[in-house]
């Protein structure tokens, strides 16, 4: 089952903040983030592990809530090249299985 | 150093007609996937292989067949192309293990007339 993400769409202005979640209704061993702007493939941005910390670098962090299956993906002081497609993929399975959630559509406008 | 790989980027066929699409990494990488990315449905995984020789169906495999014999390559073939098929590929690696990520391929077009 895919992952829920929320919200499925926001537009920001220059130097606001953002948090996108995903949601599992399985347990999770970890949750992956990927950005992918139009037209090109998704690119990673960080992996958080069970047992894992809170993760980030530049202006852009998450966490992962094992006991609700839950990561959360912070964007501080955004900035234009992070407009794009937002991704959280799940990892509760062997065979290293991914399972995708349907995207946020991030827009950061001047 | 090259990466991974997806030929041809951009595919027209017809409906009925047998369709490869290649993907190749330098990496050497045990896993490798394939993808499919429709609006509204994200990221679907077709296949996957977790090595030479093994592979195993993902969420939505009917029509496609896939093999590997070699650990750098991973093709995905369309054996009776439909419209429905009509969609943007990707082809993924992985070393494996929890601590390691995804790398995709740049992604193959393509449109099923």
């Amino acid at each position: 089952q895919q992952p829920v993400q929320s919200p499925q769409a926001v537009i920001l202005r220059e130097g606001e903040d953002a948090v996108i979640n995903c949601s599992s209704s399985k347990a999770l061993y970890s949750v992956h983030w990927y950005r992918q702007k139009h037209g090109e493939a998704p690119v990673f941005l960080m992996i958080l592990l069970k047992g894992g910390e809170q993760k980030g670098h530049d202006k852009i962090s998450a966490s992962f809530n094992e006991k609700k299956q839950q990561s959360s993906l912070y964007l501080t002081a955004s900035q234009l090249s992070y407009s794009g497609t937002y991704f959280c993929g799940t990892l509760s399975g062997g065979y290293q299985k991914v399972t995708f959630g349907t995207g946020t559509k991030l827009q950061v406008i001047p | 150093d090259a990466g991974i790989t997806q030929s041809p980027r951009y595919k027209i066929t017809e409906t009925g007609r047998q369709v490869t699409l290649m993907c190749h990494q330098t990496w050497s990488h045990s896993y490798m996937f394939w993808y499919r990315q429709d609006l509204g449905h994200g990221l679907r995984l077709i296949y996957y292989s977790a090595a030479a020789d093994i592979t195993d169906k993902g969420e939505v495999p009917d029509g496609y067949v896939v093999s590997r014999s070699k650990t750098e390559n991973f093709p995905l073939t369309l054996e009776s192309a439909t419209r429905s098929q009509t969609s943007v590929y990707f082809c993924a690696s992985t070393a494996g293990g929890l601590g390691e990520t995804q790398y995709f391929g740049p992604g193959t077009r393509l449109l099923v007339l």
